[in-house]
């Protein structure tokens, strides 16, 4: 079945510092992937979504690439703020559902961004 | 535009009482999604409904939990005989079918329950 693996399961940065989290994936499908972002005491929700066609999603100043070769999928930002200290998730659409109801999630990346 | 609305955010249990969750998703969303989302995991889906259908429940532990919508809004989530291992945040969800479109997840705050 599908999966998704985030091996960094906490990330510490100062402000301005770069920011790079790591995914890899594993479908049988041709992946639409998604980075959803959790703040503390609220639910997921979308940053951004990467299909096939595009390879590539921005939004709020993050950007996210996905390597069909390497079946991973990264997200980035060049100059990270406290605000942006969260939980985020990499997450695999479920092709099969036709309208991608059905998500994946990874276990998280915790990004603490100290002042 | 209001956004998806659960209750209660908290709730503590004894092993074997019940506990219901509710949810009201955003209006006019068609389709509605049961998560749950143990400690330091990601969300993991239960349940889903297209209007008042169970579309897939294949990942609901269906002895003990069971999910309604009966009129395709609101929903209710309830658990029988909570045990420790159902410890963990339930997540609701809601968004509004596109074809064969994705269509963005919209989610909760979530209600998270602490079983004794």
């Amino acid at each position: 079945g599908d999966s998704v693996t985030q091996m960094q399961g906490q990330v510490t940065l100062s402000e301005d510092d770069f920011l790079f989290i790591n995914c890899t994936y594993s479908t049988t499908w041709y992946p639409t992937l998604f980075w959803y972002v959790q703040y503390p005491g609220e639910g997921p929700q979308l940053l951004l979504k990467v299909t096939t066609a595009n390879n590539k999603g921005i939004s709020r100043g993050f950007e996210a690439t996905y390597d069909k070769r390497t079946t991973s999928f990264h997200l980035q930002k060049a100059s990270v703020q406290e605000s942006d200290s969260a939980v985020y998730y990499c997450v695999l659409g479920d092709m099969l559902s036709g309208s991608f109801n059905k998500l994946t999630f990874g276990a998280g990346t915790r990004l603490a961004v100290c002042p | 535009e209001a956004g998806v609305t659960q209750s209660p955010r908290y709730a503590v249990l004894q092993e074997g009482q019940a506990v219901s969750f509710w949810c009201d998703p955003i209006s006019g969303h068609d389709t509605l999604y049961w998560y749950q989302q143990p400690r330091d995991q990601g969300p993991q889906l239960l349940v889903y409904f297209r209007d008042e259908a169970v579309i897939d429940n294949s990942q609901l532990p269906s002895d003990r939990f069971s999910a309604v919508r009966p009129k395709g809004t609101n929903s209710t989530l309830k658990i029988q005989s909570a045990k420790q291992g159902d410890t963990a945040t339930y997540l609701c969800a809601s968004s509004f079918r596109l074809g064969a479109n994705y269509a963005e997840q919209f989610f909760g705050p979530g209600t998270r329950l602490t079983v004794l």
